[in-house]
């Protein structure tokens, strides 16, 4: 079955780099129609996209955060890593990865990890 | 890329039906139909009920049902239940965007 659990800090200070790493098993990213995005959300606030990637390294990225944010896949090690650089106190929320089908089948997030909540304070 | 609008809350008594709708913009779902609809019980992580507009994932109840016209898309849940309480997020695809998620509704089931 397919699983993702996401893992990274749980405390950054003001400017500094967020790196999240989403590690997964069920599945290949070297599969063609897949790939893994990731989501965030503030505390009591609504879902918010951010980035992803795919089976051939075709990367999309929010266009409000394109500037801050990195996605990378190592598919031997079956991760995908998320830098955010320059955080602030507005990006406190729970990140998620989850999986992409984009097949003829289906073309939905539907598979989520648990999340990961990350604090920016000083 | 503006977040899709959804009521902030709707409430329905156990056995009714309630609709909850997603509106956005010719950019996204009027062009694709691929919006999809995600619930999410409170500390826990969304869950995919319906995708492609219509189409429900394997395992999710037939009372999930959606439905879309023109900029709107729509989540109806028939026969409430009391585990249906939870906030239900619809996503679309936006082509440039390329995703974009709606404000989130309240369910509550009185």
């Amino acid at each position: 079955q397919i699983t993702l659990k996401e893992s990274g800090p749980t405390l950054v200070k003001p400017t500094q780099t967020l790196t999240l790493t989403c590690t997964f098993s069920g599945f290949s990213l070297s599969t063609s129609g897949v790939g893994v995005g990731w989501i965030r959300q503030p505390p009591g606030k609504a879902l918010e996209w951010l980035a992803l990637i795919y089976w051939d390294d075709d990367k999309r990225y929010s266009p409000s955060l394109k500037s801050r944010l990195t996605i990378t896949k190592d598919t031997s090690k079956n991760q995908v890593v998320l830098t955010m650089t320059n955080m602030d106190p507005v990006d406190t929320a729970t990140y998620y990865c989850a999986h992409h089908k984009s097949t003829v089948t289906m073309w939905a997030y539907d598979y989520w990890g648990q999340g990961t909540l990350v604090t920016v304070s000083s | 890329q503006s977040a899709l609008t959804q009521p902030a809350s709707v409430s329905g008594s156990p056995g009714q039906s309630i609709t909850i709708s997603c509106t956005g913009t010719s950019s996204d779902v009027g062009s694709y139909n691929l919006v999809s609809w995600y619930q999410q019980h409170p500390g826990k992580a969304p869950k995919l009920m319906i995708y492609e507009g219509s189409k429900r994932p394997s395992g999710v109840s037939n009372r999930f049902s959606g439905s879309k016209s023109g900029n709107t898309a729509s989540l109806t849940i028939s026969g409430l239940q009391a585990e249906d309480e939870a906030d239900y997020y619809c996503c679309s695809y936006a082509g440039s965007s390329p995703w974009v998620f709606g404000g989130g509704t309240k369910l509550t089931v009185l």
